[in-house]
């Protein structure tokens, strides 16, 4: 059973620069969370994908965007990047068989670490 | 407002010392809470949930609905329980509430 992976480990951008985060599921999960964690916080739920359309949402500004592709694997995007964006971004995977999703664990990945200058 | 509060940043005990993580939330209905930890070069991890209503590693949590409080416990702490400990609520729409953690350091 292979685990949660995220790629890159860590990046630098510039302010007004975007990126792409990517999560690969754990075999056999077809949900993926992603979550943004500012240093010596608890991590903040951006959205949620659920067989590749988007099953919930927090308080994050449109130009924090997702997909999920057929493999369940996801990719994070964020434009126009601000200096506060800088985070460690988690990505969660979980397997759902029913209708709610709060029951299944949530299996977390290593995150990227992206600083903003 | 659905929030997580977790009051102490630092909580640090004598190895054998019960410990008492505090988690207090606020929700209109019927909570779904859990405990994740995190321990030093690993990832963030699912320790209980409360309508599990088990014991994993020594730890118990009680969901006390009057108090809107979820605090962890464990009559006799263990070096190995040192890490950071965080109280998540499930709210609506697929959404998970994180507290701000609490690091929890056992001294020999």
């Amino acid at each position: 059973e292979t685990g949660v992976t995220q790629s890159p480990t860590h990046l630098i951008k510039t302010r007004g620069q975007q990126v792409t985060l990517r999560c690969s599921s754990q075999s056999g999960h077809n949900t993926v969370s992603w979550y943004q964690q500012a240093l010596g916080q608890g991590p903040q739920f951006i959205f949620q994908y659920y067989r590749e359309e988007e099953n919930g949402r927090g308080n994050f500004p449109p130009r924090f965007s997702g997909l999920q592709f057929p493999n369940y694997s996801s990719e994070l995007n964020v434009n126009a990047l601000e200096l506060d964006d800088s985070a460690l971004y988690l990505c969660a995977s979980s397997l759902r068989t029913s209708g709610r999703g709060a029951q299944e664990t949530q299996y977390f990945g290593p995150g990227t670490r992206l600083l903003v200058l | 407002a659905q929030r997580v509060t977790q009051p102490e940043k630092l909580l640090s005990v004598f190895k054998g010392a019960p410990v008492e993580l505090k988690c207090n939330y606020s929700y209109s209905g019927s909570p779904e809470l859990f405990w994740y930890v995190q321990y030093s070069r690993q990832r963030l991890q699912l320790l209980l949930r409360h309508i599990s209503r088990e014991s994993i590693k020594g730890f118990t949590a009680d969901l006390n609905k009057g108090e809107t409080s979820f605090h962890l416990k464990k009559p006799f702490a263990q070096e190995e329980d040192s890490a950071m400990y965080y109280c998540a609520l499930y709210s609506s729409a697929s959404k998970i509430i994180f507290g701000s953690g609490t690091r929890l350091s056992i001294r020999p």
